[in-house]
């Protein structure tokens, strides 16, 4: 599965929306870009996910590009409860699929 | 409609012990994988069973080994613990499509 980039941490103003980016350069064809979430000392949640078209569910968007080495995860009027550390995985998706975690991006909703 | 469950919660084992723990995925998912999170470090892939076998494992040991059960359930074993074992263990189980894998909150395992 192809690597991830992450910044290390964010900061966000409580209400205003959050941008998370993530490159994966060497994403290839048949790999979706997921993003999970962990709140802390809980399992992760997922999010979303997409393959080359944007995306958007209650809890987010997902913005990728056109050549699909990079995307943003939005999450339009973020929360304190939005606070948690963000990861961002490309994964092939079939029958034995794994995730393979990076570090994440450590999101602080500020008040 | 019930998550993935895990149990214990947590555990408290001494080293050269052995460890059972116990996961039940989201109804009506057949796919169960676990994962290990040493504290201030993402998941890592420990192994994934599908009908009862394993299909997929990560670079961990054999001291680490599972079961599945025909209700999909699973179990994770860890033997001769280490003091390096002490972490949070995932189980997140997926269904028909495989395209998204839901978690369980964890069992936090303290090897002394």
């Amino acid at each position: 599965d192809a690597k991830t980039t992450q910044p290390p941490s964010m900061d966000c103003a409580e209400g205003r929306a959050a941008n998370l980016p993530c490159n994966h350069s060497t994403i290839s064809g048949n790999e979706y870009v997921y993003w999970y979430r962990q709140i802390h000392s809980q399992g992760p949640q997922y999010i979303i996910h997409g393959l080359k078209n944007n995306e958007t569910n209650e809890m987010a968007s997902l913005i990728i590009t056109e050549d699909r080495k990079s995307s943003t995860l939005i999450l339009p009027h973020a929360t304190l409860r939005d606070t948690a550390v963000y990861y961002c995985i490309v994964s092939r998706t079939y029958a034995g699929n794994m995730l393979t975690f990076g570090g994440g991006t450590r999101l602080m909703v500020k008040p | 409609d019930a998550g993935v469950t895990q149990s214990p919660t947590h555990l408290i084992k001494t080293r050269g012990q052995q460890v059972t723990l116990r996961c039940s995925p989201k109804s009506g998912h057949d796919t169960v994988s676990w994962y290990q999170q040493a504290l201030g470090q993402g998941p890592q892939f420990i192994f994934q069973y599908y009908e009862e076998e394993e299909r997929q494992r990560g670079n961990f040991p054999d001291r680490f080994s599972g079961h599945q059960y025909p209700n999909y359930s699973s179990e994770l074993n860890v033997n001769a613990l280490l003091l390096g074992d002490s972490a949070l263990y995932l189980c997140a189980s997926s269904g028909d499509n495989k395209e998204t894998q839901y978690f369980g909150p964890g069992t936090r395992l303290l090897v002394l």
